[in-house]
């Protein structure tokens, strides 16, 4: 099993609507999370980070961690074309002290 | 705040030259300083952490001796890439993380190196 894993997608939304990205995890795998993201040909860019169970809100963004289930959620309302980007979920390893990434899932924003 | 500079933005180099990106935290001072490497339509992959003033840890089946690290400061990081070949040519991104920042990363902007 990978340590942390997405559903590549790509995952298509109209304009306006809840895109719902989630993200699984292994027991290898720490209790706090990163979404980050990442447009192509640049580098990713942090948006959320997550470090105890429930939600956790900022603008149109929203996390959800569920640490009995191990899975972590983002959700993007009045999703806009500017949204359209490949959104990495990451969890800490204190081994290390550091990163693993899921694969990313494209979401595709349509007007 | 925490901004993460690199530099080459991009760089074309021939088979068999050395080539030496630099990662700079701006604002901040990172005790610990991250390499991915990222191929076209795939996740990043780290290749090493460095610490400040000490030997950078290298994930396994990455060659220490072809991607050198040094760290030499706090807002500092390196990565050079000798002999570099063809199959070296990926996007190379390192991050940042402040002192007393709990396990968050920032990224700068990437290096895109082509070897012809």
């Amino acid at each position: 099993q990978k340590e942390v894993e997405q559903n590549s997608g790509p995952l298509s939304v109209p304009e306006g609507a809840i895109a719902s990205l989630n993200c699984t995890y292994s027991d290898r795998v720490s209790q706090s999370f990163f979404w980050y993201r990442q447009y192509s040909g640049k580098s990713p860019e942090l948006i959320m980070s997550i470090y105890s169970n429930g939600d956790k809100e900022d603008g149109r963004f929203t996390a959800q961690l569920n640490k009995a289930s191990q899975y972590v959620s983002l959700l993007i309302r009045d999703s806009q074309p500017s949204d359209s980007a490949t959104y990495l979920c990451a969890g800490h390893k204190a081994a290390g002290n550091k990163l693993t990434f899921g694969g990313g899932t494209r979401v595709l924003v349509k007007p | 705040g925490a901004v993460v500079s690199q530099h080459p933005s991009w760089v074309i180099c021939k088979s068999g030259t050395s080539v030496k990106i630099e990662c700079r935290s701006l604002d901040f001072q990172a005790t610990t300083m991250f390499w991915y490497r990222q191929f076209p339509k795939q996740s990043l992959m780290l290749m090493a952490t460095s610490n400040e003033g000490s030997k950078a840890t290298y994930e396994q089946g990455v060659e220490k001796d072809k991607f050198l690290i040094n760290h030499a400061s706090l807002t500092l990081s390196t990565l050079t890439v000798t002999s570099a070949h063809p199959e070296d040519s990926s996007f190379y991104i390192c991050s940042a993380s402040p002192r007393g920042a709990y396990n968050e990363q920032f990224f700068g902007p990437g290096t895109r190196l082509t070897v012809l």
